[in-house]
């Protein structure tokens, strides 16, 4: 299973755009990326999937090189609600059960 | 769908007591997950039921771990002794067939021992 390496924690403003880069050099090629939020005293909650390209949904955009080594969370206008750590995993599609989750991003947003 | 729900919320126990953490998945998902959460190991896998039959166990810490899954709505963590060691968030995770790689979270269960 692939494992991936993301930042330990970045900050950002209220309004701003935020991205966050995570590198995932071992992709299988039937491997897919998937992003993962988590408040405090809450479980994960899924945000998006990609193979390649270029995925958006009302939450986020999801980045996908050619080579597929890295993906890039893109959170438009984030607010003080998105302060959360940010998970991304990669895994088959049809994967059963096995998830390697990181550490994670702590993403802090400020006034 | 009220989503996946854990009880209790929290629970506070002295060392050796037994201790029972409840899930109710997301009604038609077919899989179920116990994770573990702490600061110094993340999120750990417990166990997976696939179909109300457990998969892998092979998370599971030691023998006094243990989990059910009677039936297609409820699930059960058992840690029986408890130790401090096993002071961590549990969160039960459901999956629904035909959206294979989304999971959906219950809130946990803060554990602490004593």
């Amino acid at each position: 299973l692939a494992k991936t390496t993301q930042p330990i924690s970045m900050d950002s403003y209220e309004g701003q755009e935020v991205n966050i880069t995570c590198s995932h050099n071992n992709i299988a090629t039937n491997d897919y990326i998937t992003w993962y939020q988590q408040f405090p005293s809450q479980g994960p909650r899924f945000i998006i999937q990609g193979y390649k390209t270029k995925v958006t949904n009302e939450v986020a955009s999801l980045f996908i090189p050619a080579d597929r080594k890295s993906s890039t969370l893109s959170l438009p206008r984030v607010s003080l609600s998105d302060t959360a750590v940010y998970y991304c995993l990669v895994a088959p599609r049809n994967s059963n059960y096995q998830l390697i989750w990181g550490a994670g991003t702590k993403l802090i947003i400020k006034p | 769908d009220a989503g996946v729900i854990q009880s209790p919320r929290h629970e506070v126990t002295e060392m050796g007591q037994e201790v029972t953490l409840r899930c109710k998945p997301i009604s038609g998902h077919n899989s179920l997950f116990w994770y573990r959460q702490t600061m110094m190991r993340g999120l750990e896998l417990l166990i997976y039921f696939n179909n109300n039959v457990p998969i892998d166990d092979s998370g599971m810490p030691e023998d006094r771990f243990s989990a059910k899954m009677p039936n297609a709505s409820f699930s059960t963590l058992k840690i029986q002794p408890s130790e401090p060691r096993d002071s961590a968030v549990y969160f039960c995770a459901s999956r629904d067939r035909s959206t294979n790689e989304k999971l959906f979270f219950g809130s946990g269960t803060q554990l602490s021992v004593l």
